[in-house]
């Protein structure tokens, strides 16, 4: 039962570079999401895809771009990695996005820092 | 903006007593209600909710209650046991077709239960 799998667990960059952080579900689930965690302000929703083929913007988008590439993965790209975007980052994952209570499913989280 | 807030960072009880994590919100159009709990290096987990039109709902040693005039929300938890110490999150969903799923969290509590 692998559920959310997130690849790197850690990274460091510096100011500048770009990486792309990975997320893979294998729960068939139809909607996708990629949030952060800062010390003090909960999680914070970056970008949302509800189903295969699109994507929206959360609340905090800026500095950001995702691909769905199929209904198993969403990916979270950092073109310019600024010290900002030092997070941790959580993928997930529910069923179908249209019920509100909808379960979330999250991967273990990715660990940015950008010095 | 905080339109969910937890007040209390931290939260300290003995094993055996009772456990409870506050919640307040401000956007009157969430309609539904979920804690997370969160281990250190792992992402959260669900672990119960409630729907806007009920006030109580209970899943074994944990119960949610929601007073909807007052938008406070709190988790109780009895009894406490080590194994509950963990970071809790409060997190609200609003109505509407694509906003399922798409949550906004409340900053945290930090339980510690003592042996």
């Amino acid at each position: 039962n692998a559920g959310v799998t997130q690849t790197p667990k850690f990274q460091v960059l510096k100011t500048g570079q770009s990486m792309t952080l990975q997320c893979a579900q294998d729960m068939n689930h139809n909607s996708m999401y990629w949030y952060r965690q800062d010390p003090g302000m909960g999680l914070r929703l970056i970008y949302y895809s509800a189903s295969e083929g699109t994507t929206d913007k959360g609340e905090v988008p800026n500095g950001y771009n995702v691909s769905r590439l199929n209904k198993r993965e969403f990916s979270l790209r950092l073109e310019s990695a600024a010290p900002s975007q030092t997070s941790v980052y959580f993928c997930a994952s529910s069923e179908s996005g249209q019920s509100n209570n909808e379960k979330l499913f999250f991967g273990s989280g990715t660990q940015l820092s950008v010095l | 903006d905080q339109q969910v807030k937890q007040n209390s960072p931290s939260l300290s009880v003995q094993e055996g007593r009772i456990s409870i994590l506050n919640c307040d919100y401000t956007n009157s159009m969430f309609d539904y209600f979920l804690w997370y709990k969160k281990y250190p290096a792992e992402g959260p987990t669900f672990l119960i909710s409630i729907s806007s039109i009920k006030d109580k709902n209970e899943d074994g040693r944990f119960t949610v209650f929601l007073n909807k005039s007052a938008k406070h929300l709190s988790l109780h938890i009895v009894p406490s046991q080590p194994g509950d110490s963990a970071v809790y999150f409060c997190a609200a969903s609003g109505t509407g077709g694509t906003s399922y799923g798409k949550l906004t969290f409340g900053q945290g509590t930090i339980l510690t239960v003592h042996p």
